[in-house]
């Protein structure tokens, strides 16, 4: 099955500047790939996602790369703010008749005011 | 608010019990599907239905079992209890079942097993 890896586990900025969380997933067949915003004790809350046929998607601060080629995606976020603050988790997911989402093992990101 | 509800929002129980976990999809959404979250094993896939049928298995023990109603809400079964089982139940739904669609999540049931 499908393997999703994230990295940096966690990350601390200074409000204002980027971050940057980089995934990699294993199964080629992958055509799927939201991020999801998590503050503590509360749902998974989508925040950006791109698909296969995309290689770049923004919405205003946060924006996501993939490389197909490379089986790798990344999310960035400019200009962070304290709201920032959450742990980010990447997803992949095949779409071969199912839709069930595989997900890296989260990034806790921190924006220090 | 993502209109997936999940009921209860918490449980404590002994090892060795049976609960039952309750998640409504948006209105219009056939697709259910439910997670594990647990600290040492992050967001897990455990399974799903689509429009009453189970569609995708992942990792979910034979413990635990599932359903999806005529009515598209779906109950997660866990029985025998163990402690490894404590963690946050979520449930998502999205409209069908075909790849890229977006899912959005309930905000989960906490499950403590004592």
């Amino acid at each position: 099955g499908e393997n999703v890896e994230q990295h940096p586990s966690t990350l601390s900025v200074q409000e204002g500047d980027s971050a940057v969380i980089k995934c990699t997933y294993s199964d080629s067949a992958s055509n799927y790939f939201p991020w999801y915003k998590q503050e503590l004790g509360k749902r998974p809350q989508l925040i950006i996602d791109i698909r296969s046929n995309v290689g770049e998607k923004k919405d205003q601060r946060i924006a996501v790369t993939l490389n197909k080629t490379a089986k790798h995606f990344s999310l960035h976020i400019t200009e962070t703010q304290p709201e920032d603050s959450a742990v980010y988790f990447c997803a992949a997911s095949t779409g071969t008749g199912a839709n069930n989402l595989f997900f890296g093992t989260g990034t806790r990101l921190t924006v220090i005011p | 608010d993502s209109g997936v509800t999940q009921t209860p929002k918490h449980l404590i129980t002994a090892t060795g019990q049976r609960v039952t976990l309750r998640c409504s999809p948006r209105s219009g959404d056939l697709s259910v599907y439910w997670y594990q979250q647990s600290l040492d094993q992050g967001l897990q896939f455990l399974i799903q239905y689509y429009n009453g049928e189970e569609r995708a298995k992942g990792n979910i023990l034979e413990r635990f079992s599932a359903q999806q109603f005529p009515d598209l809400h779906s109950e997660l079964n866990l029985s025998s209890l163990e402690l490894g089982d404590s963690a946050l139940y979520f449930c998502a739904s999205s409209p069908q079942t075909s790849g890229g669609e977006t899912q959005y999540f309930g905000p989960g049931t906490r499950l403590l097993v004592l």
